[in-house]
């Protein structure tokens, strides 16, 4: 079945230190989705890539979407202590059809 | 902002014995998914529905695992006999289809169960 996986599980940066995680799909995607969940809280839906090669950006936050549709990279310029959190992709092999999370990056902002 | 609702946020129980969560979508959201989170890792679909029916079970343990929607609103998931490795965060979510074809999932707080 579809696999999609995380790099790092775990970063520890310095408040204004950039900070980036990679994900990767066993198979094609439809499109991906990244979610970001507190400490203690629930996921909650950052953005959705949909075109291969698409690039979005969020204030500090800039998503990617690869030419091949199986891999996807967010990174946070200049990170604070609001950012803390860890962060999943989640990808779609068809619209509609489950949505298959990685295991997340736990990102923890040292002020 | 529309939330979606569950209940109760946190549940201790024996093994063996049984467990139900509720969800309250958000209103007008059709799909309805229920997900089982460990510590430490992503959340993993147990059951999807649309509307009252079915969509995906495939990864629900259904020998232990029950999950409906009657009316296509609100759900409920059961767990009965409880067993040491169902202790996680349950989370339920619901989606709605923009007209451009956009689906984002709306998570709610979540049941963390503790099976002893």
């Amino acid at each position: 079945g579809q696999q999609v996986m995380q790099i790092p599980q775990y970063q520890h940066v310095q408040e204004g230190e950039d900070f980036t995680t990679y994900c990767n799909s066993s198979t094609t995607l439809s499109n991906i989705q990244w979610y970001k969940q507190r400490p203690g809280g629930h996921p909650v839906f950052l953005i959705q890539l949909v075109k291969s090669g698409e690039v979005k950006k969020q204030k500090r936050l800039t998503f990617q979407f690869g030419e091949a549709k199986k891999n996807s990279s967010l990174h946070i310029t200049a990170t604070q202590t609001t950012d803390v959190g860890t962060y999943f992709c989640a990808g779609q092999e068809t619209s509609g059809s489950r949505l298959t999370f990685g295991e997340g990056t736990q990102l923890t902002v040292n002020p | 902002e529309a939330e979606v609702a569950q209940s109760p946020r946190y549940k201790i129980t024996e093994k063996s014995q049984a467990v139900a969560f509720w969800c309250d979508p958000i209103s007008g959201h059709a799909t309805l998914y229920w997900y089982r989170q460990i510590l430490g890792q992503g959340p993993e679909l147990l059951v999807q529905f649309q509307d009252e029916s079915v969509v995906d079970d495939s990864q629900l343990p259904k020998d232990r695992f029950s999950a409906e929607r009657l009316k296509g609103v609100d759900s409920t998931l059961k767990i009965q006999p409880a067993e040491l490795g169902d202790s996680a965060m349950y989370l339920c979510a619901s989606s709605l289809v923009t007209t451009r074809g956009q689906e984002t999932q709306y998570f709610g707080p979540g049941t963390r169960l503790l099976v002893l």
